[in-house]
């Protein structure tokens, strides 16, 4: 299993953009890295998913250097409502034949302060 | 649609009991997984389903039981309920198609304490 490390915690000010990196040294060839957010007394909510490269949707940015061992989620412009905890995941297709064991880890708790 | 949907919503067992935790989901995913979370954790696998009559274990299956025989529902069973299994426990769902590590929906949880 690729073992991911992440920032316990951060603090950003609203308006700010924040940046969340990703350590994934083990990461394997068919391996994604995926980015959940999750709210108190809620279920995680997917936010973003990439290969290589950059990755950008409506909410946020991913960015994900050529040797993969690392990744960086990017959220612009955050709001109150932005605070929550991030996780970043690797993980293998589903129907790739091994067993599918998604790593959540502790994440990264972001407050978005006024 | 329903999405993922977990029933109950709170339990309080006493050590030794059993209990079905309930999850379904109404969008046709052919994958489907439990988790458990534990006050300040991330996520734990405990069970996970590639498809109706199909299930294997997670990271920390032990006194958890499951079964698919629908893809629609997902039970949960814990055989003989611990205070250690005092937790809340989330159902997930996602698409089963080649090449990606497709996105998962989580239910609202079932949080459990085990007196």
């Amino acid at each position: 299993l690729a073992k991911t490390t992440q920032p316990i915690s951060m603090d950003s000010y609203e308006g700010q953009e924040v940046n969340i990196t990703c350590s994934h040294n083990n990461i394997a060839t068919n391996d994604y890295i995926t980015w959940y957010q999750q709210f108190p007394s809620q279920g995680p909510r997917f936010i973003i998913q990439g290969y290589k490269t950059k990755v950008t949707n409506e909410v946020a940015s991913l960015f994900i250097p050529a040797d993969r061992k690392s990744s960086t989620l990017s959220l612009p412009r955050v709001s109150l409502s932005d605070t929550a905890v991030y996780y970043c995941l690797v993980g293998a297709a589903i129907n790739s034949g091994s067993a599918r064991q998604l790593t959540f880890g502790s994440g990264t708790q972001l407050t978005v302060l006024p | 649609n329903a999405g993922v949907t977990q029933t109950p919503k709170f339990q309080v067992l006493k050590t030794g009991q059993s209990m079905t935790l309930q999850c379904a989901q109404d969008m046709n995913h052919e994958y489907m997984s439990w988790y458990r979370q534990d006050p300040g954790m991330g996520l734990r696998l405990i069970h996970y389903s590639v498809g109706a009559g199909i299930t294997d274990q997670g990271e920390v299956p032990n006194g958890y039981n499951v079964s698919r025989s629908t893809t629609e529902d997902f039970p949960l069973r814990l055989l003989s309920a611990a205070p250690s299994q005092t937790s809340v426990y989330f159902c997930a769902s996602s698409y089963s198609s080649g090449g990606y590590d497709n996105e998962q929906f989580f239910g609202p949880g079932t949080r459990l304490t085990v007196l």
